[in-house]
């Protein structure tokens, strides 16, 4: 059982280049999400979603776009990516979408944006 | 708005004594309290939770935390610490589909 598996694991940008962080998870979790961890500040959430065709905003959405047309799959794409955006990003996943429910993370993705 | 906050950025601790690391919770409603830890490179893995009954909740490798309304805090801890439990510790409350987390607190245990 795989998980959650993010691609990729590093990647080099330089600014104002696009570039999508896939995310992609077998366990038939309704519920996922995409954070960012920055050194003393811990995670922030960007997006969720709660159901294949429903997204929504959370902490830090600002240059970042997602969409979820299938259950697995829950894309990250940066439009114009600037050096406030180096950042390692890491997406989960829940059985629901409730409050209760623990999240499994992926490994991260580790991007720079010079 | 939810929140939490982790006032050590860094706890070390000698192998074989307790450890604890603080966490104290902002929200309206019912507290959906969670700990998750984070060895380096990798992601975040889920160590336990609180939901409602029992105010001592335990969880993987040995860890439990302790749930107090009146101080409104959930701080993790573990009767004997191991050197493999150095590692990056974080709180989260979640609420309204979104966890929140805290700044995380370092842990180091040396042997």
């Amino acid at each position: 059982n795989a998980g959650v598996t993010q691609t990729p694991k590093f990647q080099v940008l330089k600014t104002g280049q696009s570039m999508t962080l896939q995310c992609a998870q077998d366990m038939n979790h309704e519920y996922m999400s995409w954070y960012r961890q920055d050194p003393g500040m811990g995670l922030r959430l960007i997006h969720y979603s709660v159901g294949a065709g429903i997204t929504d905003q959370g902490e830090v959405p600002n240059g970042y776009n997602v969409s979820r047309s299938t259950t697995e799959d829950f894309p990250l794409r940066l439009l114009s990516a600037a050096p406030s955006q180096t950042s390692v990003y890491f997406c989960a996943s829940k059985s629901q979408g409730t409050n209760t429910g623990e999240l499994f993370f992926g490994e991260g993705s580790r991007l720079t944006v010079l | 708005a939810q929140s939490v906050a982790q006032p050590e950025d860094q706890v070390n601790v000698a192998e074989g004594n307790p450890l604890t690391v603080k966490c104290t919770y902002s929200v309206s409603g019912n507290p959906y309290l969670f700990w998750y830890v984070q060895y380096p490179n990798r992601g975040l893995q889920f160590l336990l939770k609180y939901i409602t009954g029992d105010n001592l909740v335990k969880g993987s490798y040995g860890f439990e935390a302790e749930f107090n309304k009146s101080q409104t805090s959930f701080h993790l801890k573990k009767p004997s610490a191991l050197v493999s439990d150095s590692a990056l510790y974080f709180c989260a409350v979640s609420g309204d589909y979104k966890l929140s987390f805290g700044a995380g607190t370092t842990v180091t245990v040396r042997a």
